[in-house]
């Protein structure tokens, strides 16, 4: 098992680019998160899905869009990039295990700079 | 919103010494989640606190929740260089959104 994987691992944009970000996991979980890491921040919530065809907003969600059309795969965009948007891009899936959610599978990261 | 503080943000040891960490969170949480992070990595799960008051141990490190849920600490004793990074709460409040306390970052000096 391939567990949690991303791409790109590194990407750097110019201000007003547009990219996407592919997380994919092959663990069957239902849910899954996008978090950006800024030093000293910790880790912020994106956007999360609780299913396939799903998506929700989560603590910092503006200037991003996410797509979870197949249950494996979790999308995140930037239609326009800034460079504020400059961080650690990681993704992460998970379970339910009825009180919640279980352990937190974390993909290797991508690094995006936006100049 | 929630919060789920952190604290120290840094801590220095000397190999051998001690560390801890303390995650408090503004509201009762259902569950509460440990990752560590090595430099240029990605959060590696630890240990999740489910019970009131639970204490669990991992070799050197022990982990404990609070008996209101608000709380909770990472303790290692005798740390070693191998223990270098940034240890992470995560808190969760009875559904699927969790929240990341700032971490903390070990230093440990040989």
């Amino acid at each position: 098992n391939a567990g949690v994987t991303q791409t790109p691992k590194f990407r750097v944009l110019k201000t007003g680019q547009s990219m996407t970000l592919l997380c994919a996991q092959d663990m069957n979980h239902e849910y899954m998160y996008w978090y950006r890491q800024d030093p000293g921040m910790g880790l912020r919530l994106i956007h999360y899905s609780v299913g396939e065809g799903t998506t929700a907003k989560g603590e910092v969600p503006d200037g991003y869009n996410v797509s979870r059309l197949k249950k494996q795969n979790f999308l995140l965009g930037l239609e326009s990039a800034a460079p504020s948007q400059t961080s650690v891009y990681f993704c992460a899936s998970s379970y339910s295990t009825g009180l919640g959610i279980g352990e937190q599978f974390f993909g290797p990261g991508t690094r995006l700079t936006v100049l | 919103g929630q919060q789920v503080m952190q604290i120290p943000q840094y801590q220095h040891v000397q190999e051998g010494e001690d560390f801890t960490t303390y995650c408090n969170s503004s509201t009762t949480l259902s569950n509460i989640q440990w990752y560590k992070q090595r430099p240029g990595g990605h959060p590696v799960f630890l240990i999740q606190l489910v019970k009131s008051g639970e204490v669990k141990k991992q070799k050197r490190l022990t982990f404990q929740f609070g008996e209101a849920k608000k709380n909770s600490s990472l303790h290692i004793t005798a740390t070693q260089t191998t223990d270098v990074g940034t240890y992470f709460c995560a808190g969760l409040r009875g559904s699927y959104i969790p929240t990341f306390g700032r971490g903390t970052s070990l230093i440990v000096h040989p």
